[in-house]
């Protein structure tokens, strides 16, 4: 079945720096979406990418979905305390299930 | 609009019983997904219902069970409970299908905790 692989598990930032995490899937993805999730909290959507080679900005989170779609990533840019959390991806094929990446938890050194 | 409600929010059970947790999804929206999240496994699909229908089930064991009911609520059952079940189980709504371009919206899960 569809798998979605998200690297790093962890990434231990210094305040200001930059970072990516990265999702693969092993079967072509129809789109894929990113959620965060705070400490004791709930995912919260954040993006959904449908085109091939599509790249799109939030502030200072860059979303890109690679061109044969199945692979995408998520670029940080000067790393706040605000950007703690876990940084999942999920991607669904045409059968309409979602599969979740395992997540990349994001710590942040002041 | 509000937003998913889970209830309860905790829940402590022993061995063996059962359990049923509702979710209620945001007003308008037709897709219930439920999932489990653990440390060491993520965030895992347990079943989505659309329409009071199983449109998909993950790979869990028949005791995880679940319904929908014409106003879009939906509860999810576990049966003869094991240690291994105690996490925290989110439930999330959006206007169409899991997967099919609709965002998720999730509610703040119930923690439950099997001794």
């Amino acid at each position: 079945g569809q798998q979605v692989m998200q690297i790093p598990q962890y990434q231990h930032v210094q305040e200001g720096e930059d970072f990516t995490t990265y999702c693969n899937s092993s079967t072509t993805l129809s789109n894929i979406q990113w959620y965060k999730q705070r400490p004791g909290g709930h995912p919260v959507f954040l993006i959904q990418l449908v085109k091939s080679g599509e790249v799109k900005k939030q502030k200072r989170l860059t979303f890109q979905f690679g061109e044969a779609k199945k692979n995408s990533s998520l670029h940080i840019t000067a790393t706040q305390t605000t950007d703690v959390g876990t940084y999942f991806c999920a991607g669904s094929s045409n059968d309409y299930k979602l599969s979740f990446g395992a997540g990349t938890t994001v710590t942040v050194r002041a | 609009k509000a937003g998913v409600t889970q209830t309860p929010r905790y829940l402590i059970k022993t061995r063996g019983q059962q359990v049923t947790l509702s979710c209620s999804p945001i007003s308008g929206h037709r897709s219930v997904s439920w999932y489990q999240q653990t440390p060491g496994q993520g965030l895992q699909f347990l079943f989505e219902y659309f329409s009071e229908t199983q449109r998909n089930k993950g790979n869990f064991p028949g005791r995880f069970s679940g319904r929908q009911f014409s106003n879009s609520r939906s509860e999810m059952n576990v049966s003869t409970l094991e240690l291994g079940d105690s996490a925290l189980y989110l439930c999330a709504s959006s206007r169409g299908r899991t997967g099919g371009n609709y965002e998720q919206y999730f509610g703040p899960g119930t923690r439950l905790t099997v001794t």
